[in-house]
This record gives structure tokens, sequence and C-alpha cells, in this order.
């Protein structure tokens, strides 16, 4: 375990459902961010939070709605999916100032 | 914006065997982390490095800040060691967010 925990592991669903990401840390860390890897693509950051304030939005559909209630938790939630969503999100929490990265596990997500 | 290029993109060896991962960066950085994304997607950090070298076991690397490149080096591979290395810069004007290069996916055979 890294520090940040991230649920479901794996996750599919209809382009008509809705679903929610979950992830969590418990280092301290003030800022969060969402990432996310398609198939042989770069990590693209998707999300960042400060002090739970988007600080960043990196032109991602509205499908996509990120949601931070506290420097802890951070929710991604999605709704009418399309297939070339499916990939692996990723979560990660750094503390400002102080560098360094701590990722989660990931969510691998299936679109059908 | 800055660019981080990572060589080779893909690296076959024999276990046992030595590798050296390189990093490229277009411009100057504060941060510098070697990471490996193990086959189930889990990214874990190896090395914070924005200058110097650093041992961790069978692992090193080595960041010259100065001529904007850092090498990581695997020795006596396994085939744990398999999977993608990542390596993420962040730039000197902070905006708190990294950059991450594309990779080198590495598979070691047994």
């Amino acid at each position: 375990e890294t520090g940040v925990t991230q649920t479901p592991r794996h996750l599919v669903m209809g382009m008509t459902n809705k679903k929610s990401l979950k992830c969590e840390q418990h280092l301290g860390h003030n800022a969060m961010y969402w990432y996310k890897q398609s198939a042989k693509k770069p990590l693209e950051l998707m999300f960042v939070y400060n002090f739970k304030e988007q600080t960043e939005n990196n032109s991602v559909p509205s499908r996509f709605s990120p949601e931070c209630p506290n420097s802890s938790h951070l929710f991604l939630h999605l709704h009418t999916l399309q297939p070339e969503d499916s990939a692996l999100y990723l979560c990660a929490s750094s503390l400002t100032g102080i560098y360094g990265y701590t990722f989660g596990s990931g969510t691998r997500l299936t679109v059908v | 914006g800055i660019q981080v290029e990572q060589s080779p993109p893909d690296l076959i060896l024999q276990e046992g065997a030595n590798s050296t991962l390189r990093c490229n960066f277009s411009d100057s950085v504060n941060n510098l982390q070697w990471f490996h994304q193990n086959p189930w997607g889990q990214l874990i950090n190896l090395f914070y490095i924005p200058s110097g070298t650093k041992q961790n076991g069978r692992l090193s690397a080595t960041t010259v800040a100065t001529e904007r490149y850092s090498l990581l080096y695997i020795s006596s591979s396994q085939t744990t060691d398999s999977g993608v290395y990542f390596c993420a810069v962040e730039r000197r004007n902070r905006d708190d967010k990294i950059i991450f290069g594309k990779g080198t996916r590495l598979h070691i055979l047994p």
C-alpha cells in the first residue's frame, strides 16, 4: 500500500450508467490529482485540487465530474461515458512545497 | 511546455542482465521522480532525485540537472522488474503538476 487508496479496483459500466471513483489519502497531503492512462498513451492529467479547490481542469469532458469534499478525499463522478473512456484512472497526492507524488493503485474502467 | 523523452521505448533482457534507462528533459526542473508501473497498473515511486545519485538495493539513479538528464540503473534484473518505468518532472515555475515521459517498457525473460 502506498498510502493512497483507490476504489473500486475494477469497474465495468454501460454508457447510460452513473458511477463514482473514490480516492483517499491519509498522508497529510494537501493536493490531489486525477490522471487517465489509456493504452499506449502517456499519463494525462485531468484535474488538480489544492486545499479542496480545483486549480486545474485539463479540458476534460463534462461527463467526468470531480469532487473534493476535503483534503483527504477525492471523487470522480462518471455519467454517460463512451467506450473510448475505458482506461486506467489513477489518483495521486502531494504536499505542496515538498516535492514527491504518491499514486494509488488505480481503477481499471471498462465502458461497454 | 517542457518535453520529457525517455529511451529506449522498449527493452527485453534476460534475467540477471543489467540495464540503463535514460530520461532527457528540455527545461530546468526542480523535481524529478522515477516510477515503476507494475503489470497490474500500480505506480510505485522509486526515486525522488532532482540531482545527484541515489541507490536502493539493485536500483540506482543519477540526475545531472545542468545537462538535463537522468539515468536509472537496474542491476541483476529479475522477472519482477518487468513493467513500465516512467520519469516525471516538475517545472521550475512550479504549477503544482508533474509532466510524465512516455515510459520505457521493460520485459525480463526468465
